[in-house]
């Protein structure tokens, strides 16, 4: 099955600079990667994903790009605000079939300090 | 549209003790998702049901049982509870996959804790 690994597993920034959170996934035929935000004590949310046809998808200040040759992809967070503080969870899926498992990361504490 | 509802939010179970974690959902999704989230350790999918009238183990079904009771309903059974089951569970819905890459929404979550 799918594996996917989420790094860093923590990182902290000053407001106004970018994050960067990258996850590698083993199954070449995933072709679907979303990205959830969940605050603390609340839902998981989505926020952006990218189909595998797509090299880049952009929504304001978020980004993500896929790399399918190294299978990583990777979440970009321009001009940091502290409302951005929040675990972020990055997933992989094949949904080819009629199953349809998202496997996701372990997630990653970001901290933006004001 | 209240999107994917769980019941309860919280819950207190003694070891041995029996509950089930219910979930709705009203976006006439046809497939359902339980998932259990401890610290450092993500979210891992115990049960799924891709459809209705099918249900499928995820990563971590031991000591659960589930059941998909209609198109909008699916609920997840703790039969003897332990100390090891004490998690936030999350529920979540998606489309079909042949219906496009479809996301998961999910609800606000039950807070297990076993004593």
């Amino acid at each position: 099955g799918e594996n996917v690994e989420q790094h860093p597993s923590t990182l902290s920034v000053q407001e106004g600079d970018s994050a960067v959170i990258k996850c590698t996934y083993s199954d070449s035929a995933s072709n679907y990667f979303p990205w959830y935000k969940q605050e603390l004590g609340k839902r998981p949310q989505l926020i952006i994903d990218i189909r595998s046809n797509v090299g880049e998808k952009k929504d304001q200040r978020i980004a993500v790009t896929l790399n399918k040759t190294a299978k990583h992809f990777s979440l970009h967070i321009t001009e940091t605000q502290p409302e951005d503080s929040a675990v972020y969870f990055c997933a992989g899926v094949y949904s080819g079939g009629s199953n349809y498992k998202l496997t996701f990361g372990k997630g990653t504490l970001l901290t933006v300090n004001p | 549209n209240a999107g994917v509802t769980q019941t309860p939010k919280f819950q207190v179970l003694k070891t041995g003790q029996s509950m089930t974690l219910q979930c709705a959902q009203d976006m006439n999704h046809n497939s359902m998702y339980w998932y259990r989230q401890d610290p450092g350790m993500g979210l891992r999918l115990i049960y799924y049901s891709a459809s209705e009238g099918t249900t499928d183990k995820g990563e971590v079904p031991n000591g659960y049982n589930v059941s998909r009771l209609n198109k909008r309903e699916f609920s997840l059974r703790l039969e003897s509870a332990a100390p090891s089951q004490t998690s936030v569970y999350f529920c979540a819905s998606s489309a079909l996959p042949s219906q496009g890459n479809q996301p998961q929404h999910f609800g606000d979550g039950t807070r297990l804790s076993i004593l």
